[in-house]
């Protein structure tokens, strides 16, 4: 069964402390794995989309890597406004274009 | 840029009540969703749609129908609502390989 795990699923860090989220994934034929930010009481927004091996996406203090079995996001000198939950989703190889979520890292920055 | 949008921000209902979710994209796109999103359980989804007057199940369908009969508006809708049903309900449009969600309509049914 495809499956997408993520962990911790909460984290604090002070402000300027980087850390890393972590997805882990089983899935039969990755056609691509997506990271969202979303705030609360809000709809996901769209981050980066992963599709193989090996691949790195990065905006502002953020960084997404892809391995065979798990994707990370890597969070530099975060900042308060940084705090939100990040959810990770894959999207399996066929006819459909769902999505499987995570349940998300609920993320808070403290100053 | 992508724009979905939903009629609802906050929806109070009583049980028994049918209730109406729309969801609106201005992209054109053929694919749009819709899940629910409750603490622990992530985001499920409910319903999806190839097209206009196309709909398939997802992995919660029950309690719940679709309707799609112009492709930029889809809509969710709970026949009787009922408390279990309380919860955040989430639509999704589909363009270029990602799917870009609306703000959410925060459903209570009392």
């Amino acid at each position: 069964e495809d499956q997408v795990t993520q962990s911790p699923e909460a984290l604090r860090l002070q402000e300027g402390e980087s850390s890393s989220l972590n997805c882990s994934y089983t899935v039969s034929g990755l056609r691509g794995l997506f990271w969202y930010r979303q705030d609360p009481g809000k709809g996901p927004e769209f981050l980066f989309t992963l599709y193989s091996a090996g691949e790195e996406k990065e905006k502002e203090r953020l960084k997404a890597t892809l391995t065979k079995k798990e994707s990370f996001l890597h969070i530099t000198a975060p900042k308060p406004e940084d705090s939100a939950t990040y959810l990770c989703a894959v999207q399996a190889s066929g006819a459909t274009n769902k999505l499987i979520f995570g349940t998300g890292t609920l993320l808070a920055v403290q100053p | 840029d992508v724009k979905v949008t939903q009629s609802s921000r906050y929806l109070v209902k009583r049980t028994g009540e049918k209730v109406f979710l729309e969801c609106v994209q201005d992209m054109d796109h053929e694919n749009m969703f819709w899940y629910r999103q409750d603490p622990g359980l992530g985001l499920r989804l409910i319903y999806f749609s190839y097209d206009v007057k196309m709909k398939e199940k997802g992995d919660i369908p029950e309690g719940y129908s679709v309707s799609r009969e112009k492709k930029e508006r889809f809509s969710l809708i709970l026949e009787s609502a009922s408390t279990n049903q309380t919860s955040m309900y989430l639509c999704a449009s589909y363009w270029l390989d990602t799917q870009y969600f609306g703000p959410g309509t925060r459903l209570t049914v009392l």
